[in-house]
């Protein structure tokens, strides 16, 4: 048992390049989370799912689009990386209250 | 709209030393959810405790405390003779229920000195 896992941990990326941060999850929940961390301003929510085939934003979903094509994975994915989606973020997953999360990826934009 | 205060930015004290963490939050729901976790140097979220609206009651985990006030809407957390190894930032969240995204506070970086 896993628990939930992201791909990359680590990645650079140059102005306009475009990339997909993988979660994956073995519990088989049905919410799933992308948040962003920033120095000083804890985590915010970019978007979120509750179940296989459907997404919803959250408070900072702009330049972000995400997939829940399979029930245990959650993609999100950035078209045309800016320096501003330069943060760290973390994937979750939800059952009965209680949220899970990934190790975080830490994303770079040059 | 929910929010969560976490006032103190930066807290110094020396190994041994007693340090509480203040949490204030703001919601309209009846029913919610509190939490508390530790992001340690190396990154991971660590999950530390979860409360509901209902139950009031202090819960005590080792060296670890919680006080859940829903007078004055916080949830504090206390570490009694804190050691080293509990420096890392510390997150208090809220939720209304399942399925809903944990909103955080801000975080309060905690630094225990030998």
């Amino acid at each position: 048992n896993a628990g939930v896992t992201q791909t990359p941990k680590f990645r650079v990326l140059k102005t306009g390049q475009s990339m997909t941060l993988l979660c994956a999850q073995d519990m088989n929940h049905e919410y799933m989370y992308w948040y962003r961390q920033d120095p000083g301003m804890g985590l915010r929510l970019i978007h979120y799912s509750v179940g296989e085939g459907t997404t919803a934003k959250g408070e900072v979903p702009d330049g972000y689009n995400v997939s829940r094509l399979k029930k245990q994975n959650f993609l999100l994915g950035l078209e045309s990386a800016a320096p501003s989606q330069t943060s760290v973020y973390f994937c979750a997953s939800e059952a009965s209250y209680k949220q899970y999360f990934g190790p975080g990826t830490r994303l770079t934009v040059t | 709209a929910q929010k969560v205060t976490q006032a103190q930015t930066e807290i110094s004290v020396v190994e041994k030393e007693d340090v509480t963490l203040d949490c204030v939050y703001e919601t309209r729901d009846t029913t919610y959810y509190l939490f508390w976790y530790k992001q340690p140097p190396s990154g991971e979220l660590v999950f530390l405790i979860r409360r509901n609206s209902f139950d009031e009651q202090n819960e005590i985990s080792g060296r670890y405390s919680w006080n859940f006030q829903k007078s004055t809407s916080s949830f504090n957390f206390t570490i009694t003779a804190s050691q080293v190894v509990d420096s890392a930032v510390y997150f208090c969240a809220l939720t209304a229920n399942s399925g809903y995204a944990l909103n955080f506070g801000k975080g309060t970086s905690l630094l225990v000195t030998p």
